[in-house]
């Protein structure tokens, strides 16, 4: 499958707890973003990165909120001290540079008791 | 910040019908986007527009850019054709800054048989 992919698919954690999700780009897309959708609404942005550069983080929702992508190939977002209003599906899409179509994965779903 | 709208929030409507689906934003756009999500997450791009129209299968999509608005048109409705519809658009160029997804809240569709 040479899909954008994430891992785990669905999550469940207690409130407080750390919680890391992975996101595989297609091969060679250098750019990859990470997304936020709660139910009942669209989409929001976390933040990206043109291979290992994080171009833009401001939009992270809290300083518990994390990314990286060492490599430049695939990444991690990692919550800290998770709350219930994290519970949330965390979308996960990649695009080659200079083409603006992004090609999302399945995302991951986080469900914060 | 771009604000998206999209209307209606909710349609239903008899196998067969002509659909429309609009999309504005408030802020110049380099490209806008319509994706589909079905239920479960995953969400699959259909069109992604600048200018003019574009055509795929029973899939039209338009866009004015003096008037900031677009519109997805889906012809021969048909039950599979049931998913949420969601309008997302990028920023201008800006070298490397903020290049997320701005996205709507989604139009539910159900085509019904």
């Amino acid at each position: 499958d040479t899909g954008v992919s994430q891992d785990p698919r669905h999550k469940i954690t207690k409130r407080g707890q750390n919680v890391t999700f992975r996101c595989d780009p297609i091969s060679e897309h250098n750019r990859l973003y990470w997304y936020r959708q709660t139910l009942g609404q669209g989409p929001e942005f976390l933040t990206y990165f043109q291979n290992e550069a994080q171009l833009e983080k401001s939009r992270l929702l809290s300083d518990r909120f994390s990314a990286e992508r060492p490599k430049g190939s695939f990444s991690t977002l990692e919550i800290q001290r998770t709350e219930q209003g994290d519970s949330a599906m965390y979308l996960c899409a990649s695009s080659p540079q200079g083409y603006n179509e992004q090609f999302f994965g399945p995302g991951t779903r986080l469900t914060v008791l | 910040k771009n604000e998206v709208e999209q209307s209606p929030q909710n349609l239903t409507a008899q196998e067969g019908e002509f659909i429309t689906i609009n999309c504005s934003y408030s802020v110049g756009i380099s490209a806008l986007h319509w994706l589909q999500q079905h239920p479960g997450g995953g969400i699959v791009s259909l069109f992604m527009l600048s200018s003019g129209k574009k055509k795929h299968g029973r899939l039209i999509a338009t866009i004015n850019i003096q008037e900031k608005h677009s519109s997805l048109h889906i012809t021969a409705s048909h039950p599979r054709d049931s998913a949420v519809y969601i309008c997302a658009v990028r920023p201008p160029d800006s070298g490397g800054g903020a290049d997320g997804l701005t996205f709507g809240k989604g139009t539910h569709l159900i085509i019904q048989p």
